[in-house]
């Protein structure tokens, strides 16, 4: 089925530990986003990119790294992670900004935990 | 900065009963969006309001848009308890990639 697909689902860390969280699109969409959900928050940005080979900053960026590897995907690296990256991070892509009514596809999501 | 607001932040209602769900937000923006998410789950897409006057409508859900008044509602016609969620709504400009979310309204529907 199309849509955009994240892993791992799950992932508990160490502080100071590294991991990347990997996401995929099969929908030929240009633009793709990562995005932190906490309690009573809402979402977050953390980066987006808006055409291969382009990143830039959201709302919440620092603590994170970002690589768009081709069109289909998107990965957010945590360097050196820390208990305030607890969190729900959610992937998600949407079409060609300017062209209307487009919305935002998202993932399933991540749950990681820093211990 | 723009900024969204959602109100109430927790919603308990009974089945049959109709309530309305307000999104403010600080600055023009050129599309106002609704998701649904199911505790555990992903979000998922339900409306996009792009003019002044927009009205849409699936099912027991409507929402509109007042550009002038920088504000959405999400009305709910007859709840059902199959529409206990958390509801967000988020608005972001052409051309902008940084779309910005309330914090949203978890609605409880009870028999």
């Amino acid at each position: 089925n199309a849509g955009v697909t994240q892993t791992p689902k799950f992932q508990v860390l160490k502080t100071g530990q590294s991991m990347t969280l990997q996401c995929a699109q099969d929908m030929n969409h240009n633009s793709m986003y990562w995005y932190r959900q906490d309690p009573g928050m809402g979402l977050r940005l953390i980066y987006y990119s808006a055409s291969e080979g382009t990143t830039d900053k959201g709302e919440v960026p620092n603590g994170y790294n970002v690589s768009r590897l081709n069109k289909r995907e998107f990965s957010l690296r945590l360097e050196s992670a820390a208990p305030s990256q607890t969190s729900v991070y959610f992937c998600a892509s949407s079409g060609v900004p300017g062209q209307g009514d487009y919305g935002y596809t998202f993932g399933s999501g991540t749950r990681l935990t820093v211990v | 900065e723009l900024k969204v607001e959602q109100n109430p932040l927790f919603l308990s209602m009974q089945e049959g009963k109709n309530y309305t769900i307000y999104c403010n937000y600080s600055t023009t923006s050129d599309r106002l969006y609704w998701y649904r998410q199911d505790p555990g789950k992903s979000l998922e897409s339900l409306f996009v309001l792009l003019s002044n006057g927009a009205v849409k409508q699936e099912g027991r859900l409507m929402a509109s848009l007042d550009t002038k008044a920088r504000l959405s509602t999400l009305h709910i016609t007859a709840a059902v308890h199959d529409l206990s969620a958390t509801y967000f709504c988020a608005v972001d400009r052409y051309n902008n990639n940084d779309m910005r979310f309330g914090a949203g309204t978890r609605l409880t529907v009870k028999p």
